[in-house]
């Protein structure tokens, strides 16, 4: 079957350090990839994604590449800002047809302090 | 962009009696709607696809008669918890898929959530 697994939180860091959220995935075919982030109060917003293998989607200056051979599909940033505190969760398509749901991991929870 | 709206976006409720929540879609037509659950600490649980002019799909363990869902129109899909229990406290978020969005990938736009809380 589908499934995302990503690590566990919380994830603590001090502004400007470097971040990196593993998330790994199981499907069969070729899904599609995504991070979303969820800001405290609010809803889910897609981050960036990534519909093939060594594609890379980046959005303010997190990064994720999709990689087939080893599953993963791991966010970075370089420097995060204290503004980058929510919950980041990684998902799975396995088909880009409408009427197709996402797969989620269980989140992390990313805090940055100042 | 797409916009999709939730309301209530809390609603507080004693035990029994039943809730209405609302998803609409602003700017776009959603044949599907997904509405998914959100326990604390946990990862989005998905409970049911939502069609336009048909029953609902619900994913396995998902009480249909206690879930509702009703999707009456292109732009509105609603979820009734019915006679409502303190273990059904949770965050709702329902998403879509606009028709128009970026092609080649299957991106959905959530809306911002329903927290019910049963008494």
């Amino acid at each position: 079957g589908n499934s995302v697994t990503q690590m566990e939180g919380p994830v603590t860091l001090s502004e400007e350090a470097f971040l990196t959220i593993n998330c790994t995935y199981t499907a069969t075919g070729y899904p599609s990839l995504f991070w979303y982030v969820q800001y405290p109060g609010e809803g889910l917003q897609l981050l960036l994604k990534a519909t093939k293998a060594d594609d890379k989607g980046s959005n303010k200056g997190f990064e994720a590449t999709y990689r087939k051979e080893t599953t993963s599909f791991h966010l970075e940033k370089g420097s995060v800002q204290v503004s980058d505190s929510a919950v980041y969760f990684c998902a799975l398509s396995p088909s880009n047809q409408a009427g197709t749901a996402l797969i989620f991991g269980k989140g992390t929870t990313l805090s940055v302090s100042s | 962009g797409a916009v999709v709206s939730q309301h209530p976006s809390r609603v507080i409720c004693k035990s029994g009696t039943s809730v209405k929540i609302e998803c609409r879609s602003l700017d776009f037509q959603a044949t599907t709607m997904f509405w998914y659950r959100q326990f604390p600490k946990k990862s989005l649980m998905l409970m049911a696809t939502s069609n336009e002019g048909s029953k609902a799909t619900y994913e396995q363990g998902v009480e249909k008669d206690k879930f509702l869902i009703n999707h009456a129109s292109l732009t509105l899909s609603t979820l009734t918890v019915t006679s409502a229990h303190p273990e059904d406290s949770s965050f709702y978020i329902c998403s879509a898929r606009a028709v128009h969005g970026p092609p080649g990938a299957n991106v959905l736009t959530f809306g911002a959530g329903s927290r019910l809380t049963v008494l």
